[in-house]
């Protein structure tokens, strides 16, 4: 079963502090996407890559860094979190010919 | 650009009854397009893809889509609802050769007893 790994599922931090999400995927899938979900908006696609060493903007991503340093992992960086970034956000897996695998949900709350 | 619309944010249905979620998508090319539905406080799951081929897909549950390349529509049916369908509803488009898959707005069922 194609499995994604998000940490933490929950999250407080401070305006202006710095905010890593993690992702682990074990599906060997090129593809890997970071979404957040408000309400009125759906999921909006922030930052996405299609293998090691790449990252690619989405639709939003001022405020938002990508990382993926392996094939397994990407992560997501806020380096000045802002109140305007608390949603819920979905990190997710796929291929070219698979559909697209979701983690669970990371609940981030910038107070 | 790629986008996906879905015109109705919250549809109530009675147990039972039919069901047709709207799914408008836009994409030059060839589309591929996804049904995926969220329980509450949970993730993604999908229901149902169309790659290129048969208009008509069946998913799981006994939901089933109908692409039309001349509407640009790939709406989501249901002959009879049940409770347990209670839950949100996303439409997804990516190209065939692109990486980008890209979301509507979502929508809400709800599900009279």
């Amino acid at each position: 079963e194609a499995a994604v790994t998000q940490s933490p599922r929950n999250k407080v931090a401070v305006t202006g502090g710095k905010v890593t999400l993690s992702c682990n995927q074990t599906n060997n899938h090129n593809n890997m996407y970071w979404y957040r979900q408000d309400t009125g908006h759906g999921l909006r696609l922030i930052h996405y890559s299609y293998g090691a060493g790449s990252t690619e903007k989405g639709d939003i991503p001022d405020g938002y860094k990508a990382s993926r340093p392996s094939q397994e992992n990407f992560s997501l960086i806020l380096e000045l979190a802002t109140p305007s970034q608390t949603s819920v956000y979905f990190c997710a897996s796929g291929d070219q010919n698979t559909e697209v695998f979701f983690g669970k949900g990371t609940r981030l709350t910038v107070v | 650009a790629q986008s996906v619309t879905q015109p109705d944010a919250r549809v109530t249905v009675s147990e039972g009854a039919s069901l047709q979620l709207r799914c408008k998508y836009s994409y030059f090319g060839t589309p591929y397009l996804f049904w995926y539905v969220q329980y509450p406080r949970q993730g993604l799951q999908l229901l149902l893809k169309y790659y290129p081929g048969d208009p008509v897909v069946q998913g799981v549950n006994g939901f089933e889509a109908e692409f039309s390349k001349s509407n640009s529509s790939f709406h989501l049916r249901k002959a009879s609802v049940h409770w347990s369908d209670w839950a949100v509803y996303f439409c997804a488009v990516r190209g065939n050769m692109g990486y980008k898959l890209t979301f509507g707005t979502g929508t809400s069922l709800l599900v009279d007893p």
